[in-house]
């Protein structure tokens, strides 16, 4: 059964960058049919793909987030991470890690990110 | 690219049906969507995905009332037998080879 668990700091100050990394058990990343995605969920909101990676390294962002966006591939670790710099306010949410089936399937199970001074 | 377009709540009794909609944009009437279910507090869950032929799959352990279905840029969740654990916000999601795109989820309430 393949499992996601993202991890990372909970709380990041504005103007600073928010790292999260994303473990796989029960599943290589290095699989070929795989992408693996960051999604976000800001409180009382909805979905928000922020980008996807591959085993090769290639990786696809969200335009809106692009310039700040940069998810990286670790296939010796089986995780995948994320940095998002210049965080302000409007970047505190809960951030999921996905496989790409190619839908998302299955999610990690989400961890809050909060951005203040 | 695909957008899709959900309404943002519906409401059904307990034990009843109820068909949530999910929409293509134009030029993409004919692209796969998947459902996923968000109870609250927690993370979002696989449903199925229904392809545009109305051929729908179902992810592991997905109870037998939920089903899928299509007709042209529109397509389809369907639970029956509601139960007060169906209360949740639904996501529709759809893809091409540059993107991924949700819906603004639909809030369905049991009564």
């Amino acid at each position: 059964q393949v499992q996601l668990q993202e991890s990372g700091p909970g709380l990041v100050k504005p103007s600073q960058t928010l790292s999260l990394t994303c473990t796989v058990s029960g599943d290589s990343i290095s699989g070929v049919s795989y992408y693996w995605s960051w999604i976000r969920q800001p409180a009382g909101k909805g979905l928000e793909w922020i980008g996807h990676t591959y085993v090769t390294g290639s990786t696809t962002y969200n335009p809106s987030l692009e310039s700040r966006v940069t998810i990286s591939i670790d296939p010796s670790k089986n995780q995948f991470s994320l940095k998002l710099s210049s965080v302000t306010a409007a970047d505190t949410a809960v951030y999921y890690c996905a496989r790409e089936v190619p839908w998302f399937d299955p999610w990690g199970q989400g961890t809050l990110v909060t951005v203040s001074s | 690219q695909p957008v899709v377009t959900q309404s943002s709540s519906a409401s059904a009794s307990l034990g009843s049906s109820v068909k949530l909609t999910c929409t293509l944009n134009s030029g993409h009437s004919n692209y796969a969507i998947a459902w996923h279910q968000q109870q609250p507090g927690k993370a979002p869950r696989y449903l199925m995905h229904v392809e545009g032929s109305g051929t729908y799959r179902k992810g592991s352990g997905v109870p037998d009332r939920f089903s899928g279905s299509s007709s042209g840029a529109d397509r389809y969740l369907t639970i029956s037998n509601l139960q007060s654990e169906d209360e949740s916000d639904y996501y529709c999601e759809s893809w091409d080879s540059n993107t991924r795109v949700f819906g603004g989820g639909t809030k369905l309430t049991v009564l």
